[in-house]
């Protein structure tokens, strides 16, 4: 089974607006950490937000926002005020912590139209 | 944050000749350090793990011996893409894991090197 799941292959969005992107992922370990990372066309991978299975509440990075639905086993990053920069893939990644592996989607590509 | 360093960025060899790709991680030491391998608009495929001191752990369906890790220190990681062959064509990029933080938060990873085979 799929660690981590990404439903959403493309996604577009306006400028200034807020977009929501999917992930759901697998896991019968208590402990685990949720990640989000942008991989714009030059290739490097930006880590963006960090959800650890315990926190009791959303993590919040500037304008990312992980709403973090522990029962649903989903993990959505909200980006707020899109902008141009904004337009990457993005990958969701899960990090068991009876392991260092890191299991990663396979990524939604984000465009925001101007 | 941590900074992992991966080098070069983009190499075009012949096929048949062998390639090293190297990744420090510049400011902590990792005693893990991940390859991965990413064809274009897919996600990264994790090839190996590789633990200082120790031999490499390949996942499923990596040949060991032409994919060869070194991790001879806790600050470098190489891998060598021996006999390359056009369909070793891929973007390859590393990560690290802080060797001093007990459930590292998060993993740093290298720019990523292009290698084109031709």
């Amino acid at each position: 089974a799929q660690k981590i799941t990404q439903t959403q292959p493309g996604m577009f969005v306006q400028e200034k607006e807020a977009v929501t992107l999917d992930c759901t992922y697998d896991t019968s370990d208590p402990s685990y950490g949720l990640f989000w990372y942008k991989q714009p066309s030059s290739g490097e991978m930006i880590f963006l937000i960090y959800q650890g299975s315990y926190d009791q509440q959303n993590a919040t990075e500037g304008r990312y926002s992980l709403n973090f639905q522990k029962a649903r086993k989903s993990a959505n990053l909200v980006i707020s005020a899109s902008q141009l920069g904004d337009s990457a893939m993005y990958f969701c990644a899960m990090r068991e912590n009876t392991g260092n592996q890191f299991y990663f989607g396979t990524g939604t590509s984000l465009t925001v139209i101007p | 944050g941590a900074v992992v360093s991966q080098h070069p960025s983009r190499v075009i060899c012949k096929s048949g000749t062998s390639v090293k790709i190297e990744c420090r991680s510049l400011d902590f030491q990792a005693t893990t350090m991940f390859w991965y391998r990413q064809f274009p608009k897919q996600s990264l495929m994790l090839m190996a793990t590789s633990n200082e001191g120790s031999k490499a752990t390949y996942e499923q369906g990596v040949e060991k011996d032409k994919f060869l890790i070194n991790h001879a220190s806790l600050t470098l990681s190489t891998l060598t893409v021996t006999s390359a062959h056009p369909e070793d064509s891929s973007f390859y990029i590393c990560s690290a894991l802080e060797s001093s933080t007990q459930g590292s938060t998060e993993a740093f990873f290298g720019q990523g090197t292009r290698l084109t085979v031709v």
